[in-house]
């Protein structure tokens, strides 16, 4: 079974500074998904970023980037120029593709709540 | 709003009352997911469908647990004799096809007392 684990149960900022959320997972696939999720207070969880394994180049989106050690089993989520609206619950997620029936459920880890200060 | 919806978005009970959510998916997507968040934890794959066929139902939590797509559009997440254990929430996802973005609803907030 695949593990998605994330040793920062906190993070406070300030805006406008960059921040860096670790995730390291466990599997023994060597073909999946990942991905980093946002769920702020009271609202709904949307993808920030995915990244296949298969690729090497670390996916971005605007201010948001990741660093994929393959080798090392770790995705970390970077955050540049952070502003008061990406404070949020951020998951880091994990999906295979050798799950027997075609299953693609999300493996999450705890979570990582981010605060952007003022 | 075209994202996915979920209804009731709070449900209070009492131990031993059978409870049923509902979710409506993206209209196109035929992929649908159910996950169960506790307080303090990433959400928990429990199921899916595409179209209606149940794919998997392993990860189901008991067998008080069940769920329905019965045209393939929406589906409904049943607990019957619930226990306070279950007190969490209930989120729905849905996708176009394998491996794609899953989008998620905001979620049923189950309180059982």
């Amino acid at each position: 079974a695949q593990t998605v684990t994330q040793s920062q149960p906190e993070m406070s900022v300030q805006e406008a500074e960059t921040v860096t959320l670790s995730c390291t997972y466990d599997t023994s696939e060597s073909n999946y998904y990942l991905f980093w999720y946002k769920q702020p207070p009271s609202r709904q969880m949307i993808l920030v970023i995915r990244q296949e394994a298969y690729k090497q180049q670390n996916a971005t989106e605007n201010r948001f980037s990741v660093n994929f050690q393959k080798a090392a089993k770790s995705f970390s989520l970077k955050i540049s120029d952070s502003q008061l609206g990406d404070t949020a619950m951020y998951f880091c997620a994990f999906c295979g593709t050798m799950s027997g029936g075609g299953a693609d459920g999300l493996t999450f880890g705890k979570g990582t709540h981010l605060i952007i200060q003022p | 709003d075209t994202g996915v919806s979920q209804d009731p978005r709070h449900k209070i009970t009492k131990r031993g009352q059978n409870v049923t959510f509902r979710c409506d998916p993206i209209s196109e997507h035929n992929r649908l997911y159910w996950y169960r968040q506790t307080l303090g934890q990433g959400p928990e794959f429990l199921t899916y469908f595409q179209n209606e066929a149940q794919l998997e139902k392993s990860r189901l939590l008991s067998d008080r647990f069940s769920a329905e797509r019965p045209k393939g559009s929406f589906s409904t997440l049943e607990i019957q004799r619930t226990e306070q254990g279950d007190s969490a929430m209930y989120l729905c996802a849905s996708s176009l096809r394998i491996l794609d973005t899953q989008y998620f609803g905001p979620g049923t907030r189950l309180t059982v007392l």
